[in-house]
């Protein structure tokens, strides 16, 4: 069974602090990992589509990594600010067959307060 | 083209009624996927079609789930005799193979 997890669950952090957080997700039959933003009350927006070891992706205050051989990848937030209050949801794809849907993750749930 | 755009926005129904929900995906996009998000959950995922080919359905998905994508274009979702447990927000999304999903603004049910 593919699982992936992230950890943590949520996090409220002060206007301006540093963020992280992380996604595990299987390392073998690796095809891809995406990562997601999702508002309250809006669809989820795609943030990063990684699929080299090694990858690092950035997007004005955010950036992400990937590790695909010890399989995570750490999500950054650089001077977090009220807006980006979201979920994040990682996903990943691997590349068993040919369909490469995405295995979700449950999210880290971030509060960023003025 | 304004992306993937669902419809209705929200459905309340009595429970044992039939609902169908439709989604219109971004033209060019030859995926498409269904999801389903309850509370505090991430998306889950429900079924997916490449065209108008459906190529996987969760084992999630009781035999009351029925999607459709006749001409690779728009899909439906189709629930039979709705239960309480049905209740969730139904996301649709598309993508252009493996590229990133679009996600629709989703259909909230809700079941009486």
């Amino acid at each position: 069974i593919l699982n992936v997890e992230q950890s943590p669950q949520s996090l409220h952090v002060q206007e301006g602090d540093s963020t992280n957080f992380t996604c595990s997700f299987p390392s073998s039959n690796f095809y891809a990992l995406h990562w997601y933003r999702w508002e309250t009350a809006k669809s989820p927006e795609a943030l990063f589509v990684m699929t080299l070891n090694g990858d690092e992706k950035k997007k004005g205050r955010i950036s992400a990594t990937l590790n695909t051989k010890e399989g995570y990848s750490y999500l950054y937030i650089k001077g977090s600010q009220p807006e980006d209050s979201a979920t994040y949801l990682c996903a990943f794809a691997d590349n068993a067959g040919n369909n490469r849907k995405l295995i979700w993750g449950l999210g880290t749930s971030l509060a960023v307060n003025p | 083209d304004t992306g993937v755009s669902q419809d209705p926005r929200h459905k309340i129904t009595k429970r044992g009624q039939n609902v169908t929900f439709r989604c219109d995906p971004i033209s060019e996009h030859n995926r498409l996927y269904w999801y389903r998000q309850t509370l505090g959950q991430g998306p889950e995922f429900l079924t997916y079609f490449q065209n108008e080919a459906q190529l996987e359905k969760s084992r999630l998905l009781s035999d009351r789930f029925s999607a459709e994508r006749p001409k690779g274009s728009f899909s439906t979702l189709e629930i039979q005799r709705t239960e309480q447990g049905d209740s969730a927000m139904y996301l649709c999304a598309s993508s252009q193979g493996g590229q990133p999903q679009h996600f629709g603004d989703g259909t909230r049910l809700s079941i009486l």
